[in-house]
């Protein structure tokens, strides 16, 4: 069975620090992956996907990137986080296929920029 | 510009009763939809999901309605209960190219289920 998964759990970072999450998928080849941001009190934003090895997709302008090194890493990456990017950062994978519409999601990680 | 508006930030159900979880899109070319289920500190799991080419989808004590003319989706939970209480997200998604999907959530619903 397929498993995705995020480090680290909790973040507490200062103004102007980088940042670097990681998410790993196991039990698949070639997914989907995504990065996804919840804001306080706010759904669900897309941040980037990519659909194979170094291709990145970003959705929204921002200080933050995305990588993807390997067939199943994902990583998110800031040079300098502002205040605004705190929030609960999900990644989440899915089959890449036409038909394949379900997002499958990891636990998350709490990222808290004081 | 909201896609996806779910206008109840919160719902109250007393246990065995019915939960009715309602969902509004804008964009006419979202053709799959889909719920998720999301518990405090975690991610969201995958509830249920309806193809616009139909209005109704069942599992279990979860059914999907959809209503295409009225760019409408709900979610009926029958008979509700304790462990049913969670933030619950309506997604729509369209081809993106290259076999990939994007979901657009919208901002949830807490439901609570009162014993």
């Amino acid at each position: 069975s397929q498993t995705i998964h995020q480090w680290p759990a909790t973040l507490v970072q200062p103004v102007g620090s980088p940042l670097s999450l990681e998410c790993t998928v196991e039990g698949t080849s070639n997914p989907n992956l995504y990065w996804y941001r919840q804001a306080a009190g706010r759904g669900l934003q897309l941040l980037f996907y990519s659909v194979g090895i170094g291709q990145i997709s970003s959705e929204v302008p921002q200080n933050l990137s995305a990588s993807r090194p390997q067939d199943r890493q994902f990583i998110l990456s800031s040079k300098k986080l502002l205040l605004s990017d705190s929030g609960f950062y999900l990644c989440a994978w899915s089959v890449p296929a036409s038909y394949a519409y379900e997002q499958y999601f990891g636990p998350g990680t709490r990222l808290t920029v004081t | 510009d909201q896609q996806v508006k779910q206008n109840s930030p919160s719902l109250s159900v007393q246990e065995g009763r019915i939960s009715i979880l309602n969902c509004d899109y804008t964009n006419s070319m979202f053709d799959y939809f889909l719920w998720y289920k999301k518990y405090p500190a975690e991610g969201p799991t995958f509830l249920i999901s309806i193809s616009s080419i139909k209005d109704k989808n069942e599992d279990g004590r979860f059914t999907v309605f959809l209503n295409k003319s009225a760019k409408h989706l709900s979610l009926h939970i029958v008979p509700s209960q304790p462990g049913d209480s969670a933030v619950y997200f309506c997604a729509a998604t369209a081809y993106s190219g290259a076999g990939s999907y994007q979901l657009t959530f919208g901002k949830g619903t807490k439901l609570s289920v009162i014993p």
